[in-house]
Parts: structure tokens; sequence; C-alpha cells
């Protein structure tokens, strides 16, 4: 079975740019997270959606982070303009939304802003 | 100047032993439990979970106990093999909908 895919895996652009992250939820799934994680500040929630809505937004760090969930099966997290201090691995997870269940995650993306 | 990260609590064991990794979790509210494996360059995997009206979870290699006085969950690996390296994160829910709160993680090394 597939499981979450992101894409890209690895992306470097320099401060100032336009980054568009990429998900594929699990088919079926109808709750998406994006996280981020950084050494500092460990595993952070910055969204989630739950039928393609988003619920919960206070995790962004800032306007600078917008999220879309178009349809079932994609997502994006866009930063822009981007900083060096956005630099960290992205995840995207999803789940099924009935009762409570586990999240499964993406490879993540590994950011980094020059 | 000098960079703080976060203190990630390490656990070293010869291949073969038995492996206990602990976690402290904040809310008493918190009935569903979770205990993530994370490789190098990889995403967090589930590996077994545990519902607050249990105290004791097994499944294949691994043991979930949960001890809801204390507010504390370990994760205990029978065998320990070199693939077990990993970070380890405890999740919790308390039932606010489907958001889980995961707690700093415990670096497992396996040695030969």
């Amino acid at each position: 079975d597939a499981g979450v895919i992101q894409s890209p895996r690895h992306e470097v652009t320099e401060m100032g740019q336009e980054v568009t992250l990429r998900c594929k939820p699990i088919s079926g799934h109808n709750s998406l997270f994006w996280y981020r994680q950084t050494m500092m500040r460990g595993l952070e929630l910055l969204i989630y959606f739950n039928n393609n809505v988003p619920i919960d937004d206070s995790g962004m760090p800032e306007d600078r982070f917008s999220a879309k969930m178009p349809n079932a099966s994609f997502s994006t997290l866009k930063i822009q303009p981007s900083e060096p201090r956005d630099s960290a691995v992205y995840f995207c997870a999803s789940s099924l939304l009935t009762g409570v269940q586990p999240q499964h995650f993406g490879d993540g993306t590994r950011l980094s802003i020059l | 100047g000098e960079s703080v990260g976060l203190h990630l609590p390490t656990l070293s064991v010869q291949e073969g032993d038995n492996s206990i990794i602990n976690c402290a979790y904040s809310n008493s509210a918190s009935d569903y439990f979770i205990w993530y494996k994370q490789e190098s360059g990889k995403g967090p995997q589930f590996i077994i979970d545990i519902r607050s009206n249990m105290d004791k979870r097994q499944g294949q290699r691994v043991t979930v106990l949960l001890n809801k006085t204390v507010k504390h969950l370990s994760l205990q690996i029978a065998a320990t093999q070199p693939g077990d390296s990993a970070v380890y994160f405890c999740a919790e829910n308390a039932n606010t909908g489907n958001q889980f709160y995961f707690g700093t993680g415990t670096s497992l090394t396996v040695i030969p």
C-alpha cells in the first residue's frame, strides 16, 4: 500500500524565495497534518485538516506560512517569503477521522533556506 | 553565539538485551497513546498504541505499559537488534479531536 507521499524530498533555496511543499495522503484518510521538526523545538504541529477543511492553524508560525487542501488527495504548505530560520524537516501525516486513529507520516521534506 | 537545542535522552544497549524507553506525559485527560520509531532520514513510524482502559499491550517484540496514576508510559523492546536503533517518540491524545502531542524523543543505539 502506498503511504503518505511528500515532495520534494529535499529543497535548497535562497531566502526570499517562495517554497511549496506537497503532500498526498493515504487514500481514504480524511485527516491531514503538517508538522515541522527541528533540533531546537522537536516535532511541532503547524496545521491540520479534517475533510479538506482547516481545523486548527494555531501552530503556523507567521503569515508567511499558508496551507491548502483543495481535494482529499492533495495538500500544499507554502512559505513566502522564506527565511533561513524556516530551515527544518517538514512532515505530512494522515489518518482516518473515525474515532481517534494513529497518524501515518511521510518521509518529510528537508528544507534549507540559504 | 551558543545554540541551545533539545536535550535528547539517549540509551545504549547491547544487541540481544532488552530495552526500556520511558515517557512521562503531561495531560491527565489523555486517553490514547502511541509509540513511534523514527530512523534517520525518515518519518515517524507507528509501532504500537494503547488506550487508557488498558495497562499493557503486546506486539511483536514490543510491549507498552501505561501507568495512569503517575502519568507514565514505557516501551519495552525484547532482544534488541541493530535495526532497532532510532529515535522513539511517545504521543498522547486527550480526546480533543485527532490531534496528538509528541514528546521530545529518546535516541536508542544498539551496540552489535
